[in-house]
């Protein structure tokens, strides 16, 4: 099985940098994704990774290390819409997603 | 665009009824999923299928059943409902991986809350 791990809340400023991590154990890996929810909304589809290393999309970048069980997503240039949840989501080999319980982000002006 | 469409927004049923929480995906992935999500607990996953007619457990099955008669349809069955099932659902689909320059990622219905009493 999964157990994911990603810190409950952060608070950033606006124009700031955010990091959010996760940890992962899973007994077999295909891949690391991030979700964006907005309150009340469905999630939507920020990045994969599925090889180290670093993969960037404007504001946003993710990083991940396989061999410590170990992803990071960076929000740049906080925007007040940036306030949401984020959630770390795992694929493993028998083509399951398992998600972790979310990190809440509060962008303050 | 894709889509993926949930039967319903919004649904209340009484305790021990059996309901059905149809979703449907317009963009043939094989990968098809049920979650719920509730405060504090986030998305959990309760069947999957990445295939028609199969059908695998995800971690918080029991209570629920699944049905996936066509590639485009995954239903979700609450055999009889209790009111700890009451939540918000979400369906999601995509495509497998290994194929190239095929995109992966879920998409997500827009979800249905489900109220038992």
């Amino acid at each position: 099985g999964q157990n994911i791990d990603q810190p409950t809340e952060m608070t950033a400023t606006e124009g700031a940098i955010v990091q959010i991590n996760c940890t992962y154990q899973t007994s077999g890996f295909n891949g690391l994704f991030w979700y964006q929810q907005h309150a009340g909304e469905a999630p939507t589809f920020l990045s994969y990774n599925v090889l180290d290393g670093l993969e960037e999309k404007g504001r946003f970048s993710s990083f991940l290390s396989r061999s410590k069980g170990y992803s990071y997503l960076l929000l740049k240039e906080l925007q007040m819409k940036d306030s949401a949840s984020y959630l770390c989501a795992v694929r493993g080999l028998d083509y399951k997603l398992s998600f972790g319980a979310g990190t809440t982000v509060t962008v303050r002006a | 665009d894709v889509k993926v469409t949930q039967s319903s927004r919004y649904l209340v049923k009484r305790t021990g009824e059996k309901v059905f929480l149809e979703c449907v995906q317009d963009m043939d992935h094989e990968n098809m999923f049920w979650y719920r999500q509730d405060p504090g607990l986030g998305l959990r996953l309760i069947y999957f299928s990445y295939d028609v007619k199969m059908k695998e457990k995800g971690d918080i099955p029991e209570g629920y059943s699944v049905s996936r008669e066509k590639k485009e349809r995954f239903s979700l069955i609450l055999e009889s409902a209790s009111t700890n099932q009451t939540s918000m659902y979400l369906c999601a689909s995509s495509f497998l991986p290994g194929q190239e320059f095929m995109n992966t990622e879920a998409f997500f219905g827009q979800g249905t809350r489900l109220t038992v009493v």
